[in-house]
């Protein structure tokens, strides 16, 4: 069946470039979509990219898509503290009713 | 601005009782969703409906039923509530035409 994984944690000094890397499974999939939740809260979304794009920027977000290896990144420039959260990874795909299928999520962890 | 509302933030019951989690959106949206999160495990599917009165079940459907009587409104139910489903719970909804998820706050529920 489908997948989607991406590592637990990833540690980074502040002001540094985080990069959150994430893989997935199905080919037939549309939309990757990249979540923050901040500690208490619900998810929000952050950026997403559609899957006929290779990159797409916003800000400090760069996202990168590489669809032969079925692989998604997530750079943030410059992290600060307020970036502190879980990142997850998920891809709609057309056949399951919009249904996301999530990865695990990432925790950043920022260090001064 | 899409607002996904959850019932409770924090809820403690006792084994057994019967326990319901509401959660109200108010962009016509016409699928919703339930997951529960665990630390380490992401996000799970619980149920999910895309159209008043119809569900479907989700990765993790045992111990929990569903209720959706109005578009706006997507409840979940536990008939007997037991410490393994100490979680937190979060709702979302999306449109039709798009995979990207709205969330609520999310419920942190304590059975003890």
């Amino acid at each position: 069946g489908e997948d989607v994984e991406q590592s637990l944690f990833l540690s980074v000094r502040e002001g540094d470039s985080s990069v959150i890397n994430c893989t997935y499974t199905d080919s037939s999939s549309t939309y990757l979509y990249w979540y923050k939740q901040e500690p208490g809260a619900g998810l929000q979304l952050l950026t997403y990219i559609f899957s006929n794009m290779d990159m797409k920027q916003d800000q400090r977000l760069t996202v990168l898509l590489n669809k032969k290896d079925k692989h998604l990144s997530l750079r943030i420039a410059d992290t600060q503290t307020g970036d502190s959260a879980i990142y997850f990874c998920a891809e709609s795909i057309r056949s399951s009713n919009y249904q996301l299928i999530w990865g695990a999520g990432t925790k950043l962890i920022i260090k001064p | 601005d899409v607002k996904v509302t959850q019932s409770s933030r924090y809820l403690v019951k006792r084994t057994g009782e019967k326990v319901f989690l509401e959660c109200v959106q108010d962009m016509d949206h016409e699928n919703m969703f339930w997951y529960r999160q665990d630390p380490g495990l992401g996000l799970r599917l619980i149920y999910f409906s895309y159209d008043v009165k119809m569900k479907e079940k989700g990765d993790i459907p045992e111990g929990y039923s569903v209720s959706r009587e109005k578009k706006e409104r997507f409840s979940l139910i536990l008939e007997s509530a037991s410490t393994n489903q100490t979680s937190m719970y979060l709702c979302a909804s999306s449109p039709t035409n798009t995979g990207e998820q709205f969330f609520g706050p999310g419920t942190r529920l304590t059975v003890l």
